[in-house]
């Protein structure tokens, strides 16, 4: 079985500008969830998605949005980037409710 | 209130000793579950070991045992026969069950010595 995978794994942006972080979950997994960790600090939780409907989202602006796709897969937007948005990005699935699988995370640098 | 407190920034231990990070958690949903990822400098979240709320028995997984103190609310991660493999950030989380998100803590950063 495959895993949780994560692109891009690096990224550098200009405060302003939009991005899009891509997950490609594993086999199997109906929810995704998405996790930003700034530098030092344990992951937050942005949001999640079930079967293509957002069904929980943390205390993040409304220029973080996402998307999951029929095949499962989700990408982050974050629009506006601000130099705060500088952080490891982790995107997490699973296919019950504690069983979770992390990806390796985008590091994304704006500057 | 912060649901999950890792009061240890920094461990060392020797090569081969056993090891103890601490983790306290804060919920009032009777149901939820206890976690511990390492994470190395790949940033990779690797599970390590799981407990239940409900789970009567401390979880083992390998060198890893979770001694869990349900009255105390804390749920400890102890590393036997600790390896140089094992330096890394270790973070406790939790998820409740009805919630939908892993409350993660700060962490601790591991160091094993040769």
């Amino acid at each position: 079985e495959t895993g949780v995978t994560q692109s891009p794994t690096h990224l550098i942006k200009t405060r302003g500008q939009q991005v899009t972080l891509r997950c490609s979950s594993q086999s199997g997994h109906n929810t995704v969830s998405w996790y930003q960790q700034a530098l030092g600090q344990g992951p937050q939780f942005i949001f999640q998605y079930y079967r293509e409907e957002e069904n929980g989202r943390g205390n993040f602006p409304p220029r973080f949005s996402g998307l999951q796709f029929p095949n499962y897969s989700s990408e982050l937007n974050v629009n506006a980037l601000e130099l705060d948005d500088s952080a490891l990005y982790l995107c997490a699935s699973s296919s019950d409710r504690f069983g979770y699988t992390f990806g390796s995370g985008t590091r994304l640098t704006v500057v | 209130a912060q649901k999950i407190t890792q009061t240890q920034p920094g461990m060392f231990v020797q090569e081969k000793e056993a090891v103890t990070l601490d983790c306290t958690y804060d919920t009032s949903d009777p149901s939820y579950g206890l976690f511990w990822y390492k994470q190395p400098s790949s940033g990779e979240m690797i599970f390590l070991i799981y407990q239940g709320s409900y789970d009567q028995q401390n979880a083992t997984e390998g060198r890893y045992s979770l001694n869990f103190q349900k009255a105390r609310k804390s749920a400890n991660l102890v590393i036997s026969a600790s390896q140089l493999g094992d330096s890394a950030m270790y973070f406790c989380a939790m998820r409740e069950f009805t919630g939908n998100q892993f409350y993660f803590g700060t962490g601790t950063s591991l160091t094993v010595i040769p």
